[in-house]
């Protein structure tokens, strides 16, 4: 069954340095999505992405981050000048065709900001 | 932000009987409602989602249930099996928009 790919799996970055996070959605997919959860709290929603512009982007993200699909395959998440309340699992995911379609989550990048 | 809650933290379950886990929400606008399942050092998986035009939705073992009016939906498990030890996720998306608003999830425990 096709999935969504993430890595690196677990990134550790010291603060303030800057660290950009990779995804490989689904082929035929046509809309991606970052969320986080820090570690005890709950999966939030930072940004969705279609027709290679942001198409919705949560009150987390602010000028900190950025996304961008720079290939027909990859969809990368970058933290500029990270804080340690970066910490946090970062999940990618894709669905076919957006509203009221499942989306497909990948197994995360956990990233430590030292 | 409370708008998709899961009042149990933990479910135990005999293996071969029902599992059902709830989740109430309080925004009106939700329209898509989905179960998620994880496991440890995994991602989120998709498995059943249901539309607010509906009532029901089935998928082999996995039914969901929504209850518009009392803004709660269910997702039913039968037979549990070992297997579906995980925690659960319930998540809604609102009219017009993808963003998926997460519960804080419960712990499902089958035991053999």
């Amino acid at each position: 069954e096709p999935e969504v790919t993430q890595t690196p799996s677990h990134q550790v970055t010291q603060m303030g340095q800057e660290v950009i996070l990779r995804c490989v959605p689904i082929s035929n997919h046509l809309y991606f999505y970052w969320y986080r959860q820090i570690l005890g709290q709950k999966v939030e929603f930072l940004v969705s992405f279609y027709n290679n512009e942001i198409s919705e982007k949560s009150e987390i993200f602010d000028d900190q981050f950025s996304v961008e699909r720079p290939d027909g395959s990859n969809f990368t998440l970058k933290i500029r000048s990270t804080k340690l309340e970066d910490s946090a699992m970062y999940f990618c995911a894709s669905s076919e065709t957006g509203k009221n379609q499942p989306q497909h989550f990948g197994d995360g990048t956990r990233l430590s900001i030292l | 932000d409370q708008q998709v809650k899961q009042n149990s933290p933990s479910l135990s379950v005999q293996e071969g009987r029902i599992s059902i886990l709830n989740c109430d929400y309080t925004n009106s606008m939700f329209d898509y409602f989905l179960w998620y399942k994880k496991y440890p050092a995994e991602g989120p998986t998709f498995l059943i989602s249901i539309s607010s035009i509906k009532d029901k939705n089935e998928d082999g073992r996995f039914t969901v249930f929504l209850n518009k009016s009392a803004k709660h939906l269910s997702l039913h498990i039968v037979p549990s099996q070992p297997g579906d030890s995980a925690v659960y996720f319930c998540a809604a998306s609102a009219v017009g928009n993808e963003k998926l608003t997460f519960g804080t999830g419960t712990r499902l425990t089958i035991i053999p």
